[in-house]
C-alpha cells in the first residue's frame, strides 16, 4: 500500500531556533499533501495544504511566516517551524493522497513528529 | 466548511463484545466519501473502513462495519468481537468528491476491558 514517511519522529529544540520536518510519499506521487497539528487527546487540525510547485494554502489562523511549507517535488513536502516557541510544541502529522489511485482512495499518513520546544 | 461530529468522547466495551461509535456530518453535497480512522497510542493514523456516498450497501471489513444513513447524515462504526488491540482513538472523516481535503471529527476514545 501507499506509504508516507515523515522525519524526524521527534525533535527537541531551543526557543528561537527553526525546525524542519520532512514528509515523503515513498511509492506514489502526491501533488497535494496536508499538514495537521494535533494536541493531546484532540482531533487533527488542518494547518495547510501543500501544493507541488506552488504556494501552500493556509487555514485561517495559521501563521504563514511561522510555518513555512515547501513542496518542491511530487514526493516531498517540508514544514519548517521558524523561531519556535514553547507554544509550538505539539504533534505534527503530514498526509497525502495518491492522485493516481481511485477516487475513493483514503489519506495516507506519516507517523508524525513530536516537537518539543524548550 | 463541512463539519463532522462525534458525540461520544469516550466509549468502553468488554472484550469480545460489540460496540458502536457514532458520527454525524453536515454537507450539502450529494457525492462524497466517508472514512473511519484509528489512532492507537503510537499515534499512527490507520484506515479502518471507507464508504462511498453513492453506495447504498454498508461497507464491511472483517469485524468492522458501518451503518450509513445518507438522509440522516449518519455514519456509525460497529466493531464486533472487540479485541484488546482495538483500543484507540477513532476518528470519523469526510471528503467531498471531487476534492482532496478531509474533515475530521473530534474523535472517540475506545477502551477495551479484558
Amino acid at each position: 500500500g501507499a506509504v508516507v514517511s515523515q522525519h524526524p519522529s521527534w525533535v527537541i529544540c531551543k526557543s528561537g531556533t527553526s525546525v524542519k520536518i520532512e514528509c515523503r510519499s515513498l511509492d506514489f506521487q502526491a501533488t497535494t499533501m496536508f499538514w495537521y497539528r494535533q494536541f493531546p487527546k484532540q482531533s487533527l487540525m488542518l494547518m495547510a495544504t501543500s501544493n507541488e510547485g506552488s504556494k501552500a494554502t493556509y487555514e485561517q489562523g495559521v501563521e504563514k511566516d511561522k510555518f513555512l511549507i515547501n513542496h518542491a517535488s511530487l514526493t516531498l513536502s517540508t514544514l519548517t517551524v521558524t523561531s519556535a516557541h514553547p507554544e509550538d510544541s505539539s504533534f505534527y502529522i503530514c498526509s497525502a493522497r495518491d492522485g493516481g489511485a481511485p477516487t475513493n482512495s483514503p489519506l495516507h499518513f506519516g507517523n508524525g513528529t513530536r516537537l518539543t520546544v524548550t | 466548511a463541512q463539519t463532522v461530529t462525534q458525540s461520544q468522547p469516550e466509549m468502553s466495551v468488554q472484550e469480545a463484545e460489540t460496540v458502536t461509535l457514532s458520527c454525524t456530518y453536515d454537507t450539502s453535497e450529494s457525492d462524497y466519501y466517508l472514512f473511519w480512522y484509528k489512532q492507537p497510542p503510537s499515534r499512527q493514523m490507520i484506515l479502518v473502513i471507507r464508504q462511498e456516498a453513492y453506495k447504498q450497501q454498508n461497507a464491511t471489513e472483517n469485524r468492522f462495519s458501518v451503518n450509513f444513513q445518507k438522509a440522516a447524515k449518519s455514519f456509525s462504526l460497529k466493531i464486533s468481537d472487540s479485541q484488546l488491540g482495538d483500543a484507540a482513538m477513532y476518528f470519523c472523516a469526510y471528503r467531498r468528491a471531487p476534492g482532496n481535503q478531509f474533515y475530521f471529527g473530534t474523535g472517540t476514545s475506545l477502551t477495551v476491558i479484558p
